[in-house]
Formats: structure tokens, sequence, C-alpha cells
């Protein structure tokens, strides 16, 4: 089955850039997209890219697609504490669910 | 404006007892879903309804029952719960099957002794 791999931790400081990286298996998924969690909370959107596409840019937020490596990444310009929370990379299942990777824990150091 | 509500928000069991988590939404979804959120280990899908009248099994649906009462309403069911059991659950729903923008609940923390 489709596999989706994140790795666990990410640390920064306020002000840096971050970079959160996701493989994945299969790319047979119309949408990719990126949801965070904040803590004690459930999970929001925070963007999604249509397949074709290799960025799409939503202001602080770029995502980028390389379908050929099949690799997903979401970078956060001038990154703020209120960033800090689990971004999560998700990809369409065959079973119109969605497939999740265990999640990236960012950490925004003052 | 209320989105996906999930019931209760926490729950203490012990072993070998049951209980039902209720979830609405009120976006006029066609699809349901329920996960569990462990540590390390992301969210796996239990169960999910593409539509009214049909339920489906997920990657984890062991120990689990759900009923998709209605077109607003899915409710994920332990009839004898496990240690095993204790997790996050979180209630999702989405316009269509293919892997559209889900909506989450806020979750529901299960703990089972």
């Amino acid at each position: 089955g489709e596999d989706v791999e994140q790795s666990l931790f990410l640390s920064v400081r306020e002000g840096d850039s971050s970079v959160i990286n996701c493989t994945y298996t299969d790319s047979s998924s119309t949408y990719l997209y990126w949801y965070k969690q904040e803590p004690g909370a459930g999970l929001q959107l925070l963007t999604y890219i249509f397949s074709n596409m290799d960025m799409k840019q939503d202001q602080r937020l770029t995502v980028l697609l390389n379908k050929k490596d099949k690799h997903l990444s979401l970078r956060i310009a001038d990154t703020q504490t209120g960033d800090s929370a689990i971004y999560f990379c998700a990809l369409g299942g065959s079973q119109g669910n969605l497939i999740f990777g265990k999640g990236t824990k960012l950490s925004v150091k003052p | 404006n209320a989105g996906v509500t999930q019931t209760p928000k926490f729950q203490v069991l012990k072993t070998g007892q049951s209980m039902t988590l209720q979830c609405a939404q009120d976006m006029n979804h066609n699809s349901m879903y329920w996960y569990r959120q462990d540590p390390g280990m992301g969210l796996r899908l239990i169960y999910y309804s593409a539509s009214e009248g049909t339920t489906d099994k997920g990657e984890v649906p062991n120990g689990y029952n759900v009923s998709r009462l209605n077109k607003r309403e899915f409710s994920l069911r332990l009839e004898s719960a496990a240690p095993s059991q204790t997790s996050v659950y979180f209630c999702a729903s989405s316009r269509d099957r293919e892997g559209a923008e889900a909506f989450f609940g806020q979750g529901t923390r299960l703990t089972v002794v």
C-alpha cells in the first residue's frame, strides 16, 4: 500500500525558514496536502498542491513537488513561534481517504 | 459554523466496557471517516463511509464497529474496550471519495485502564 515518510522532528530559530520534507511511494493521488495540528487540537488543512504542478506559493508557505523523485516539501518563510505544531503530509488513498505521514514536530525557538 | 463535531472530548473506560463516540458534520459531505492517532504512528484509518448507508473497513478496524446513521452522523463503537485502544480518535468528513480535502473534528482522547 501507500507509504508516506516524514522526519519526526525539526527545530529552527524564529525568523529562519523551515523546510519539512515528505516522500511517498504511490504517485496516483490527484492532490497532495499539508495539514497542521496544534497541541490538543484536530488537524487543519494548511495548503495543498495539484499533482500536475511543481510549485505553489501561498503567502509564507511554498510547496514543492518533485514527482520523479516522489518528494514533497513545505517551506515556511520567516518562521514564528506560532508556527510550532505538528505538520502532516497526506495523499489520497485508494479508499477515498487520506493517507498521512507520521508527522513532523516543528519547534521554533525565540 | 460548527464543521465536524465530536463528543465526548475525553473519556476513561475500564477494560471490557463499551462506549460510542459520536460525530456529526454540517457541511453536507458524503464521505466520513474515523481515524486513530497514536504517538509515532501518525493517523490510521479505522472505518470510513463513502455515503449514507455504506461503511467499509480501513487499516485498523478490529475491535470497532461503526454506524452511518444519516448523512450528518457517523458513530464509532467499542464493544469491549481494551488498553490497546487507548488513543486519540478523530472523525473527519470530505465532499467526495477522490482524496478531497478532509475536515477534522477536535478529537476524543480515550484512555482504557
